[in-house]
């Protein structure tokens, strides 16, 4: 049973809108955050974090927003290029874990 | 970009044969993590190491091994690789560190194909 769910496998956007992307995790324990990018043929490639004490993150055009009572946290790009066109995961740790789950992913399409 | 690098990057190979994967780090982190990455099931932990001879178990390390004899290389092996091992498998290493900057530096990814 996936502890880190991301229930939309696939995702478009025209360029300049938002691109909004969701997790849900199911472990109570987790209580840091973070997403990943990834380009075909790479490694993914670190986005932004939020632990659990706060409920927003920004960073330039990327913010992540925590709602820990129904265990969900979502991703927004603003706006959204045709660069950010790759896969994004979304990971969860207990505590400053040095561990993590990953999620499935979800490929965004950002079309010119 | 974090110094980290995976050899081979690619490989084929047959059912029965032994296989090992290289990870090398030259940022001298304490972690370093082995994945396996498949389509609708993103990054599953293989196996991790917490330090020089010492590794654990992750979530699917059925058929792998792995050892680390220096603080800069992880190996992983498929002692006798399975079609089911088909996948791409992706490296990363972790600072010690408790605060924000808590995340995984993750190597270029080795694509293994098992015939």
């Amino acid at each position: 049973d996936q502890q880190v769910k991301q229930n939309s496998p696939s995702l478009s956007v025209q360029e300049g809108r938002i691109s909004i992307l969701n997790c849900d995790y199911t472990n109570s324990m987790f209580d840091y955050f973070l997403w990943y990018k990834k380009y075909p043929a790479e490694g993914p490639t670190f986005l932004i974090s939020i632990s659990s004490i706060k409920d927003k993150n920004e960073d330039g055009r990327f913010t992540v927003f925590l709602n820990k009572s129904a265990k969900h946290l979502s991703l927004h790009i603003v706006p959204s290029q045709p660069g950010d066109s790759a896969v994004y995961f979304c990971a969860a740790s207990a505590t400053y874990g040095q561990n993590f789950v990953f999620g499935p992913g979800t490929r965004l399409s950002v079309l010119p | 970009d974090a110094g980290i690098t995976q050899s081979p990057r690619h490989k084929v190979t047959e059912t029965g044969t032994p296989v090992t994967l290289r990870c090398h780090q030259t940022e001298n982190h304490r972690y370093m993590y082995w994945y396996r990455q498949d389509p609708g099931h993103g990054l599953r932990l293989i196996h991790y190491s917490y330090g020089v001879k010492d590794t654990d178990k992750g979530e699917v390390s059925d058929g792998y091994s792995v050892s680390r004899s220096k603080t800069e290389d992880f190996l992983l092996t498929l002692e006798s690789a399975t079609s089911s091992q088909t996948s791409v498998y992706f490296c990363a290493i972790k600072g010690l560190t408790s605060g924000a900057d808590n995340e995984q530096f993750f190597g270029p990814g080795t694509r293994l194909t098992v015939l």
